[in-house]
């Protein structure tokens, strides 16, 4: 079976500073590890995604994340976050199928993120 | 290219009730899969379904079942509702036949039971 841990419910950043959201998971195979954004009132939007190529692995609006097997860590960084960066953010793993495909995701309890002005 | 649109986008139902949502996939996904996400939680797994059969179960009741149909559309049932049932009910397509593991969801089916 597999889980997710990230820390933190809450992590508030100054607009232009720098963004770090903390994702470690359990896995007893080589995992599928993800980030997906929530908005208010709408579903999930995958950011990216790691699935055994390479360990830093780059999304959409500047996002990126590093795979780092021997912490079991799979941390979210952008560089200057923006006002429109403010959601909440899931971590989620999945172990993927041998004909294809990949099992139901596990999601971590999500990290709301803020952004000051 | 549309994405995976979900029905109703919000419903009412009464304790002990039944409902049925749906789900289409993204155009050419063969996979679908459900989730609950309860308020300020991650999402649930529930179930995933691909060539018209349930392919994995979390961990939750009978109550929950589903449906894929040849178009790869997909029904979630719950019935005998409870009011901790109500949660937003998010679908994800993704295209096993091809090898491709991203999950893509839909906006979501907000339910509350009374």
């Amino acid at each position: 079976a597999q889980s997710v841990t990230q820390l933190g419910s809450h992590v508030s950043v100054s607009e232009g500073a720098l963004v770090l959201l903390r994702c470690n998971y359990s896995s007893s195979v080589p995992p599928y590890l993800f980030w997906y954004v929530q908005y208010p009132n709408q579903g999930l939007q995958l950011l990216l995604k790691y699935t055994s190529a390479a360990t830093l692995v780059k999304g959409i609006n500047g996002f990126e994340a590093e795979f780092k097997k021997s912490e079991t860590s799979f941390h979210l960084t952008k560089p200057s976050a923006h006002m429109s960066d403010a959601a909440e953010y899931f971590c989620a793993v999945s172990v993927p199928y041998s004909g294809g495909g990949a099992d139901g995701l596990t999601f971590g309890k999500g990290t709301h993120l803020i952004i000051q002005p | 290219d549309a994405g995976v649109t979900q029905s109703p986008t919000h419903l009412i139902k009464t304790r002990g009730q039944q409902v049925t949502l749906r789900c289409s996939p993204k155009s050419g996904h063969d996979t679908v899969s459900w989730y609950q996400q309860a308020l300020g939680q991650g999402p649930q797994f529930i179930f995933q379904y691909y060539e018209e059969e349930e392919r994995q179960r979390g961990n939750f009741p009978d109550r929950f079942s589903g449906h894929q149909f040849p178009n790869y559309s997909s029904e979630l049932n719950v019935n005998a509702l409870l009011l901790g049932d109500s949660a937003l009910y998010l679908c994800a397509s993704s295209q096993t036949d091809r090898g491709l593991y991203e999950q893509y969801f839909g906006p979501g089916t907000r339910l509350t039971v009374t």
